[in-house]
């Protein structure tokens, strides 16, 4: 079993909804939870980090964490195409000195 | 991403041969990444550097593969006799990244061997 699960995807779904993406995970010491966004051809940009559990809203996007579950969610309200991209979900146990184990990330595409 | 710059963009090589990615931090930071990324996967962590210091070198596949960082700025990641199976994107991170809160990624080098 991967430390990360994410399901690949791909997330097709029409302008205007809500979209829903998720990881599990398995390492109880992660503590340190990011969503980075990655176009085509280009670096992961981080969009969402959460320390521990609960909810962190930043405009259009809010990351939950529950880690009684090992899962958390990244959540995208009024969905734009501009939004199509591929979604990394990541962990790591420190917030500094610390790798940052990511999941396979979900192509999502937003259909005008 | 603006802090980060990594040469070539993209390298094309044959098998056997030797490589040298680099990474330039615009800003200085202590703290800089080397993750490599498959076709169709997330980030896999390499090697993290604390100054001029490998902190931790447990990603890095074999011992074809090399990172320094001399100065603690610039980092280079030295492969040799490549193999097909190195093709992928090599992503370098730093920290911290202008938010100042987690790794902060330049826009990688996309490493193809025939």
């Amino acid at each position: 079993q991967k430390e990360v699960e994410q399901d690949p995807g791909p997330l097709s779904v029409p302008e205007g909804a809500i979209v829903s993406l998720n990881c599990t995970y398995s390492n109880s010491a992660f503590q340190y939870f990011m969503w980075y966004r990655q176009y085509s051809r280009k670096g992961p940009e981080l969009l969402m980090y959460t320390y521990s559990s609960g909810n962190k809203e930043d405009g259009r996007f809010t990351a939950q964490v529950d880690k009684s579950s090992k899962y958390i969610s990244l959540f995208i309200r009024d969905s734009q195409p501009s939004d199509s991209a591929t979604y990394l979900c990541a962990m790591s146990a420190r917030r500094k000195d610390d790798k940052i184990i990511f999941g396979k990330g979900t192509r999502l595409h937003i259909l005008p | 991403g603006a802090g980060v710059s990594q040469t070539p963009s993209n390298k094309v090589t044959e098998k056997g041969k030797y490589v040298e990615l680099r990474c330039d931090p615009i800003s200085g930071h202590t703290a800089l990444y080397w993750y490599r990324q498959s076709l169709g996967q997330g980030p896999e962590f390499l090697i993290y550097f604390q100054g001029t210091g490998a902190a931790d070198d447990s990603g890095l596949p074999n011992d074809r593969f090399f990172a320094v960082r001399p100065e603690g700025s610039v980092s280079t990641l030295k492969i040799q006799r490549t193999e097909r199976g190195d093709s992928a994107v090599y992503l370098c991170a730093i920290l911290p990244g202008p938010r100042g809160d987690t790794q902060y990624f330049g826009p990688g080098t996309r490493l193809t061997v025939l």
